[in-house]
């Protein structure tokens, strides 16, 4: 199975910061790797897709990047309303395999 | 709208099995493959199976492999998770989750449910 290992597991960060958190893949998953959003209480969001597609209706701060085994997922200005758990998830083979979770919160 | 409700949730003991269901509306069903994910209370996502547009198991997480079973029944616009010989750690949230692109392309859980929780405890 292919493991995600995503960092950091908690980040704190100001209004208006560029936020970055990685993933790494156990083995070359090429560009098959998406990013999620989720709040308390609520399910998962889809917001990247193809580790750099922005999902319809996501706004353009949240991005993401990379390939092979390496990505970046990057807030370019965080608002109030991002404050989440995020996860990259990869579905390049099954088991489609979750990183741990960046919880994101406010300084 | 595209909405996915789970059902079938509750309080079981250990050893015993459950049916969860997953009621789909506001697509054409027969054309996405569909996901279980958990969510253990507190933790991470666990993709735990999926099954494609036409019922082919895409697999399972090693954690469930020989105890759960996906299927579907497109006529009835469902899916289901057969989950046998329950053990206190598959106490999770179990949401259904929904491809954004139809038939042969896998993974991308666009369309999630609101979850049912599954609760193995004697």
């Amino acid at each position: 199975d292919i493991q995600m290992t995503q960092s950091p597991s908690s980040l704190s960060a100001s209004v208006g910061d560029r936020v970055t958190i990685t993933c790494q893949a156990s083995q070359d998953i090429s560009k098959h790797l998406n990013w999620y959003q989720q709040k308390p209480g609520k399910a998962p969001k889809l917001l990247i897709y193809d580790a750099s597609s922005l999902e319809t209706g996501v706004p353009s701060r949240f991005s993401g990047s990379g390939s092979g085994t390496d990505f970046t997922f990057t807030i370019s200005s965080l608002q109030p309303e991002d404050i989440a758990t995020y996860y990259c998830q990869q579905y390049d083979n099954p088991p489609y395999t979750f990183g741990q979770g960046t919880k994101l919160e406010i300084k | 709208e595209v909405q996915l409700v789970e059902s079938g949730g509750g309080l079981v003991q250990p050893g015993m099995s459950l049916r969860l269901s997953c009621a789909a509306s506001g697509f054409t069903f027969d054309d996405y493959a569909i996901h279980w994910v958990r969510q253990a209370p507190g933790k991470g996502l666990e993709w735990v199976s999926g099954i494609t547009w036409n019922s082919d198991a895409l697999g399972y997480a090693d954690s469930v492999k020989g105890r759960f079973s996906i299927s579907r029944d497109n006529a009835k616009n469902s899916l289901y998770l057969e989950m046998s010989t329950l053990r206190p750690e598959d106490t999770a949230f179990y949401f259904c989750a929904k491809d954004i692109f139809p038939f042969d392309s896998f993974g991308y859980l666009g369309h999630w449910g609101q979850g049912t929780l599954v609760t193995v405890s004697s």
